[in-house]
């Protein structure tokens, strides 16, 4: 079974700063198995980044993802006050894993 | 628009079996496109799968659960299920329902309900 490991555990940025979250697997995965998602409070999971660096419907510009191999970036290019929010990366080999999130505040 | 909804009990007691369903409404669960998926979240802690069905029944499990867990589908309400026998405190979560997109080797949840608390207590 494949880990995950996120980093930062949190993240503390102001808006319209740049956020860079890290997602890294214990052994090499498929670029295209890899999937980030944002949840806020109370609020179910939202689709953000398919295929590694494809956004999903209605997804902003500003976020985008990167990497390969083991190594897999989330970027907020400028924060917005609604970015606010914990973000999972995840990855399907025989089974969804996800990795334990990246906790985004403001500083 | 495709929606979600979680439904069932939100207490069960220990050693008893949860039993929910998810309701698809604003298209059909018999798409050859999708599987259907069970996603839990503990009180604080991450996310966590369950499985998947497609809605030929075919399902794919999480190992850890696996010999608690079983996903049925029903097509003519457009409903898929899910139960877990044998709960514990451990099981307490916030169970949510999601369409499983497996289209050209991407895979990945793109529409989720908004999700039910179950609670396992006596």
């Amino acid at each position: 079974e494949i880990v995950l490991t996120q980093s930062p555990g949190t993240l503390s940025l102001s808006p319209g700063e740049r956020a860079t979250l890290s997602c890294r697997a214990s052994q090499r995965v498929t670029s295209s198995q890899l999937t980030w998602y944002q949840q806020k409070p109370g609020q179910a999971p939202r689709l953000l980044i398919y295929g590694a660096s494809s956004r999903a419907t209605g997804i902003p510009d500003r976020f985008s993802g990167s990497g390969s191999g083991t190594d897999f970036t989330l970027t907020i290019s400028s924060l917005e006050p609604e970015d606010f929010a914990v973000y999972y990366c995840q990855h399907y080999g025989t089974l969804y894993t996800f990795g334990q999130g990246t906790k985004l505040e403001i500083k | 628009q495709l929606q979600l909804q979680e439904s069932g009990p939100g207490l069960v007691k220990p050693s008893e079996t949860l039993s929910l369903t998810c309701t698809v409404s604003g298209g059909s669960i018999s798409s050859r496109d999708y599987y259907w998926g069970w996603i839990r979240q503990p009180p604080g802690k991450g996310l966590e799968w369950i499985g998947s069905i497609f809605y030929s029944g075919s399902t794919h499990f999480n190992p850890s659960l696996k010999s608690r867990v079983t996903i049925s589908v029903d097509t003519s309400k457009n409903q898929f299920s899910l139960k877990l026998s044998s709960v514990t405190a451990a099981d307490t979560a916030v169970y949510y329902c999601a369409r499983d997109s497996r289209v050209k080797y991407s895979y990945y949840m793109d529409v989720w309900g908004k999700g039910t608390t179950v609670t396992v207590s006596s």
